[in-house]
């Protein structure tokens, strides 16, 4: 089984910085890697698809980048409606797994 | 508008069963693999199984395997979760969803509560 081991676990940031998500694979993968974004109450959304591609409607502040074991989701400038709980999660081996979350906050 | 709507949860005593249905609109639902994602309360996402598009594969988290059946029956556009000697750790919202390049399309979830 692949673990994805996502850090920071807690990230407090302000509204207008720059978040950057790291998710890290024990074994390295194809890159079908995906981030999903939840807020409490809800149930998730896809944000990023294959490790950098945007789902539809995605606003383009959200990116994704990186391959092999190393992932990165990068917020560019966040927004009030952006403090949330992320996860990323690997489609390309059985079982899927996801991380463990990273939640942004509002410092 | 895709839409997907679990149903089925409770209350259950532990070694109980429980049978959820997620019934699909919107898209073609005989054209894409289906999962079921749970979360147990204040914890995060946890993929339990998954179905192929016609059914005809199956696949399982190892905290589920045999007791757990997903399936399909693509004429009522409906996925199906079989659960069998449900335990404590089993207690979480149960999420089904549409698997396309990711999970796209999400329910809001059906939550399921093992205990005595």
């Amino acid at each position: 089984e692949i673990v994805l081991t996502q850090s920071p676990a807690t990230l407090s940031l302000s509204p207008g910085e720059r978040a950057t998500l790291s998710c890290r694979a024990s074994q390295s993968f194809s890159n079908y890697l995906a981030w999903y974004q939840q807020k409490p109450g809800q149930a998730p959304r896809l944000l990023i698809y294959d490790a950098s591609s945007r789902a539809t409607g995605i606003p383009a502040r959200f990116s994704g980048s990186g391959s092999g074991t190393d992932f990165t989701l990068t917020i560019s400038s966040l927004e009030p409606e952006d403090f949330a709980v992320y996860y990323c999660q690997q489609r390309g081996n059985w079982p899927l797994t996801f991380g463990g979350g990273t939640k942004v906050e509002i410092k | 508008e895709v839409q997907l709507l679990e149903s089925g949860g409770g209350l259950v005593q532990p070694g109980g069963s429980l049978r959820l249905s997620c019934a699909a609109s919107g898209f073609t639902f005989s054209s894409y693999a289906m999962s079921w994602v749970r979360q147990a309360p204040g914890k995060g996402l946890e993929w339990v199984s998954a179905v192929s598009h016609i059914g005809t594969s199956t696949y399982y988290a190892d905290s589920v395997k045999g007791r757990f059946s997903i399936s399909r029956d693509n004429s009522k556009n409906t996925l199906f979760l079989q659960m069998n000697s449900l335990r404590g750790d089993d207690t979480a919202v149960y999420y089904c969803a549409k698997d396309n390049v990711g999970f796209d399309s999400w329910g809001q979830g059906t939550l399921v509560t093992v205990s005595s």
